[in-house]
């Protein structure tokens, strides 16, 4: 009964590759978010979609690019990876209107370019 | 934009004791903020969340204070236990749309 849910967990991949990230979200939220925590920690918003539609697009590269095919879904692709890209990534859904439990994250894919 | 420092970055303590960790945010318009732990290796738990009109939220142990004025919030955390170890993260909410901006965490470490 998992909330938020994303595949794969754990991602080692080489430089140059394409990976997708899937997420997805059976709390009925309007919002979905990708989130990026780096070595440091610090978590950073990339992108948001609301009902499909991208409302939420941090200076993040172009090799990045978020996929909405439902509300219930929101999925990240990453073209030509490099070492940098190296982190945790975080997919979250929240309301569109403030209700408890406000934003809800899932478990994060830590993904690794070797 | 949003700024958030969290104070301390790092706390160690003896099982027991009453803890303020310290969150302050530079810009007061926010919809409302929100306290989550992370425990290493694993995603982010809710724990209060604080709506702009609120002064405070209580959930069992924790007690979590806003002054949006000041922008500041604090979370109690009473008679501090070894499974309250983790990542404390504060993260207002603006209003204009739905980014929450995170502050980089009180690490917390209850020694038993």
């Amino acid at each position: 009964d998992t909330a938020v849910s994303q595949t794969p967990k754990y991602l080692v991949t080489q430089m140059g590759n394409d990976k997708s990230i899937k997420c997805e979200q059976n709390l009925g939220h309007d919002t979905m978010y990708w989130y990026k925590q780096d070595s440091k920690k610090f978590l950073k918003i990339m992108f948001s979609y609301n009902n499909k539609e991208l409302i939420i697009n941090e200076t993040v590269p172009n090799r990045f690019s978020p996929k909405s095919p439902d509300k219930a879904h929101l999925n990240l692709h990453i073209n030509s990876l490099e070492l940098g890209d190296s982190a945790v990534y975080f997919c979250a859904s929240s309301q569109d209107k403030t209700t408890l439990p406000g934003y809800t994250f899932g478990s994060g894919t830590r993904l690794t370019v070797v | 934009k949003q700024e958030v420092t969290q104070i301390p970055a790092a706390l160690s303590v003896p099982e027991g004791e009453n803890l303020v960790l310290n969150c302050s945010f530079t810009d007061s318009a926010i919809y409302n903020l929100q306290w989550f732990r992370q425990d290493p290796g694993k995603g982010l738990t809710s724990l209060l969340l604080i709506q702009s009109s609120q002064r405070e939220q209580t959930s069992g142990r924790l007690n979590a204070s806003l002054d949006k004025s000041s922008g500041r919030s604090t979370l109690y955390i009473a008679a501090s236990q070894p499974g309250d170890s983790a990542t404390y993260l504060c993260a207002p909410k603006e209003t204009s749309g739905s980014r929450l901006t995170f502050g980089e965490g009180t690490q917390l470490t209850v020694n038993p």
